[in-house]
């Protein structure tokens, strides 16, 4: 049964950079990996996407190691505005398979 | 604003009724997905339509339905409510079929109450 798995919460400080980690089994070669962050009563909203070694655009970056059986959300030089939960996304044979989510508190 | 649009914004209502949550979908998007969230809990993904067409189901009860209509908004039918049923409910679009590849684009959501 393909399922994710991700920390509850994390902490950390303003300026640093965090690391979150989704693992997932069963998923296949070309299987996408995409993460969401969600605000409160706000609908989740795309942060990146991919499905081998390491993507980085204006805001974050993916590493996925070459097993595929987990990847790396990482945010550099985080701020408090980016105090939210952080969602780790899989699709396997048209399945969605949402990860339960990281809480992530960043304090001053 | 992401383009997504849901209505009702609210809803409250008795158990045992039923009640229609209606999306319309980013222009030119083809793709429907319908979450649940409850309280400080996690998506749960419902159901996915494609152009018309269901193309993928969750874990969706079978008192829910769903459809997209051919102007492609989607609605979403909540029968026999339960008080367990209150919940955030969202929609999301994406331009293709693939829920994964495609970025998906949320919804403001409709907030359930069921008294």
């Amino acid at each position: 049964l393909a399922k994710t798995t991700q920390p509850i919460s994390m902490d950390s400080y303003e300026g640093q950079e965090v690391n979150i980690t989704c693992s997932h089994n069963n998923i296949a070669t070309n299987d996408y990996i995409t993460w969401y962050q969600q605000f409160p009563s706000q609908g989740p909203r795309f942060i990146i996407q991919g499905y081998k070694t390491k993507v980085t655009n204006e805001v974050a970056s993916l590493f996925i190691p070459a097993d595929r059986k987990s990847s790396t959300l990482s945010l550099p030089r985080v701020s408090l505005s980016d105090t939210a939960v952080y969602y780790c996304l899989v699709v396997i044979n048209y399945q969605l398979i949402w990860g339960a989510g990281t809480k992530l508190i960043i304090k001053p | 604003d992401s383009g997504v649009t849901q209505t009702p914004k609210h809803l409250i209502t008795a158990t045992g009724q039923r009640v229609t949550l209606r999306c319309s979908p980013r222009s030119g998007d083809l793709s429907v997905y319908w979450y649940q969230q409850s309280l400080d809990q996690g998506l749960q993904f419902l159901i996915q339509y494609y152009n018309g067409e269901e193309r993928a189901k969750g874990n969706i009860l079978e008192r829910f339905s769903a459809q997209q209509f051919p102007d492609l908004h989607s609605e979403l039918n909540l029968s026999s409510l339960e008080l367990g049923d209150s919940a955030l409910y969202f929609c999301a679009s994406s331009a293709g079929g693939a829920g994964g590849t495609h970025e998906q684009f949320f919804g403001p959501g409709t907030r359930l109450t069921v008294l």
